[in-house]
């Protein structure tokens, strides 16, 4: 079964600067997708970027970009410019071709003014 | 855009009751997923539908049972309620080409008392 690990519960950052969630994964399958979810105080879920397994080239979405390493499989997302809107529970998730989304547990961020 | 639609978003039950949570996924989707998060935990994967078959199962009891009609629309049916299942339900819908990131609904919070 695939298992998906944020080791950090809580991060924080000064309003502007950069901050990188970790997020590890562990699977026996080659052909996979990982996303990252924000989950502000609403509770709704927000995809953020997405990243497919097959893909060298590290996924960006404005100021949200992934440092996906396969091999050592190893997904962390970066913020960059951050804003106190971005303040919320961020999750990793992984899904396979035709299979159900892991959540990892989940990181708390605080964006600081 | 249109989202991802659930009913009631609200609902309170007392234990031993049943429920029916709806979702109406984003039009042109064709597979439908259930996730249940409690307090402070990730969001666990219930069940899937695709082309209204079950294509998925995760970790839904027994007492909980769900479909998806013709309209692809799906229900969840909660009996046997215990206080355990307060918790935000989610449903999620992805489109049947393209990076099948799933799309979640705002989610509907039961309560059991």
């Amino acid at each position: 079964a695939q298992t998906v690990t944020q080791s950090q519960p809580e991060m924080s950052v000064q309003e502007a600067e950069t901050v990188t969630l970790s997020c590890t994964y562990d699977t026996s399958e080659s052909d996979y997708y990982l996303f990252w979810y924000k989950q502000p105080p609403s509770r709704q879920m927000i995809l953020v970027i997405r990243q497919e397994a097959y893909k060298q080239q590290n996924a960006t979405e404005n100021r949200f970009s992934v440092n996906f390493q396969k091999a050592a499989k190893s997904f962390s997302l970066k913020i960059s410019d951050s804003q106190l809107g971005d303040a919320a529970m961020y999750f990793c998730a992984y899904r396979t071709f035709n299979n159900d989304m892991r959540f990892g547990a989940g990181t708390r961020l605080t964006v600081k003014p | 855009a249109a989202g991802v639609i659930q009913s009631p978003r609200h609902l309170i039950k007392e234990k031993r009751e049943t429920a029916t949570l709806k979702c109406y996924p984003i039009p042109r989707h064709d597979t439908v997923y259930w996730y249940q998060q409690g307090p402070g935990q990730d969001p666990q994967f219930l069940i899937s539908f695709y082309e209204k078959m079950q294509s998925d199962k995760g970790s839904i009891p027994d007492r909980f049972s769900a479909q998806q009609f013709s309209d692809y629309h799906s229900e969840l049916n909660m009996s046997s309620l215990e206080l355990g299942d307060s918790a935000l339900y989610f449903c999620a819908s992805s489109a049947p080409t393209g990076l099948y990131e799933q799309y979640f609904g705002p989610g509907t919070r039961l309560t059991v008392t």
